[in-house]
């Protein structure tokens, strides 16, 4: 099955600083998403990317659709404590033959920002 | 608006017994899907709905676990019997098509913890 390479898989920061994670796939997807959870909650969607080469940004967050259509990325600028958390990134494939998408999520980036 | 609410939050159970986790999507979302979340399989699909109907099941471990969507506002997913091996927390998600596909903006609620001992 499809799968996304998530990296890095921890990364431990100084608050202030920017941060950036990426996501790969041997496969070609329509949607990429960016997913945040923190500790005891479920995931939350933080920025959605639907065509090639779109760059989206929420606040500090930036997001990138590669243009290859197999890969994105995530910058946070200047992070703050409260940006601790598990970062995902997801990707939606059209299942070809079915009028439904598959959805897949990465391993996730766990982030911890000290003060 | 309410979220997806999904209960019980916690449940701690022995090896053996049946486990029954519900979840209410939010309201007009076409999709519903069940996922399982453990430190070493990270987010791992289970099945998904639409419109009430499974789509994909393959994610289902085995025989031991169901799932159905008897209306749009409910959904089960059956664990018997349990083992330890099911220990983890499990969300229900729900979401709306975009152009006929899933939009793969999913709301997650806030889990079910599952302990099997």
């Amino acid at each position: 099955g499809q799968q996304l390479n998530q990296s890095p898989q921890s990364m431990f920061i100084q608050e202030g600083e920017d941060v950036s994670m990426n996501c790969t796939s041997s496969s070609i997807f329509n949607t990429w998403l960016w997913y945040k959870q923190d500790p005891g909650e479920g995931p939350v969607l933080l920025i959605a990317l639907y065509k090639a080469g779109e760059l989206t940004s929420n606040g500090r967050l930036t997001a990138q659709f590669g243009i290859t259509r197999k890969d994105s990325f995530l910058n946070i600028s200047a992070s703050i404590p409260s940006d601790v958390g598990i970062y995902f990134c997801a990707g939606v494939a059209n299942a070809g033959g079915t009028s439904y998408g598959k959805l897949t999520f990465g391993q996730g980036t766990i982030l911890t920002v000290h003060p | 608006d309410a979220g997806v609410i999904q209960s019980p939050r916690h449940e701690v159970t022995e090896m053996g017994q049946e486990v029954t986790l519900r979840c209410k999507p939010i309201s007009g979302h076409d999709y519903l899907f069940w996922y399982r979340q453990t430190m070493m399989r990270g987010l791992e699909l289970l099945i998904y709905f639409n419109n009430n109907v499974p789509i994909d099941d393959s994610g289902m471990p085995e025989d031991r676990f169901s799932a159905k969507m008897p209306n749009a506002s409910f959904s089960t997913l059956k664990i018997q019997p349990s083992e330890p091996r099911d220990s983890a927390v499990y969300f229900c998600a729900s979401s709306f098509a975009r152009g006929g596909w899933v939009s793969g903006e999913l709301f997650f609620g806030e889990g079910s913890r599952l302990t099997v001992l």
